[in-house]
């Protein structure tokens, strides 16, 4: 059972513009939503992440955005950049004592120069 | 954040073969993840390493296949034994740590291994 689903699987953005990628979640006892950014040879490194009591968070150029009710998370960059051309996953998990992250299936960004 | 060192980075191996892949934390941590990613695919977690007891598997991973050992809050290895061309992936070591109420997982840079 896929609990966390990431849309969509690819996305190509011109530079400058704003890349958007979603994810939604079924499992309501998730607390910690994060993303990670995976470049091609190098294991998933922590972007930003966001817990269930805001309902944004920006760092930078990247923003999460959470909407509790329906259960979805979003990962905003703005100005893309082609440096941030790269896989992205979400995750999230849950305040219990294993903590497993529980991801997503990815998105393959590409970023026009 | 935790810095791991996870060695090899790379293996090519014969069928049949086992390989032992090596985890090192720069500090000690109470959560330890390994973690597989086919090519192309996102990660499923393979085990939660627990310190001096057995480690804690999920479905479709079983110990005969893939035993893990973690000595102590610093170190672990995973060992994929008997291997197939179909345990060619990433594995991939990561850690966990709660910072004033916020999760911090960090991952190690991964192992890519090809079977043969």
């Amino acid at each position: 059972q896929q609990q966390v689903k990431q849309s969509p699987q690819s996305l190509i953005v011109q530079k400058g513009g704003i890349s958007i990628i979603n994810c939604a979640y079924e499992n309501t006892a998730f607390d910690y939503f994060p993303w990670y950014q995976q470049f091609p040879g190098k294991g998933p490194a922590l972007l930003i992440a966001i817990r269930p009591d805001v309902s944004e968070k920006k760092e930078g150029r990247f923003t999460i955005s959470f909407n509790k009710s329906a259960k979805q998370f979003s990962l905003h960059i703005m100005d893309s950049q082609p440096g941030d051309s790269a896989t992205y996953f979400c995750a999230a998990a849950t305040s219990g004592s294993a903590r497993q992250l529980t991801f997503g299936s990815g998105t393959q960004l590409t970023v026009l120069p | 954040s935790a810095v791991i060192s996870q060695k090899p980075s790379r293996d090519i191996c014969q069928r049949g073969t086992s390989l032992t892949i090596q985890c090192q934390v720069d500090s000690q941590v109470t959560m330890m993840f390994w973690y597989r990613q086919q090519p192309g695919q996102s990660l499923t977690l393979i085990a939660t390493a627990n310190q001096g007891s057995e480690a804690t598997y999920e479905s479709g991973f079983v110990i005969d296949k893939f035993p893990i050992s973690r000595p102590n809050l610093t170190f672990s290895t995973l060992t994929v034994s008997n291997m197939s061309p179909e345990d060619s992936s990433i594995y991939l070591c990561s850690v966990g740590a709660v910072v004033l109420k916020n999760y911090g997982y960090t991952f190690g840079s991964g192992t890519r291994l090809t079977v043969v």
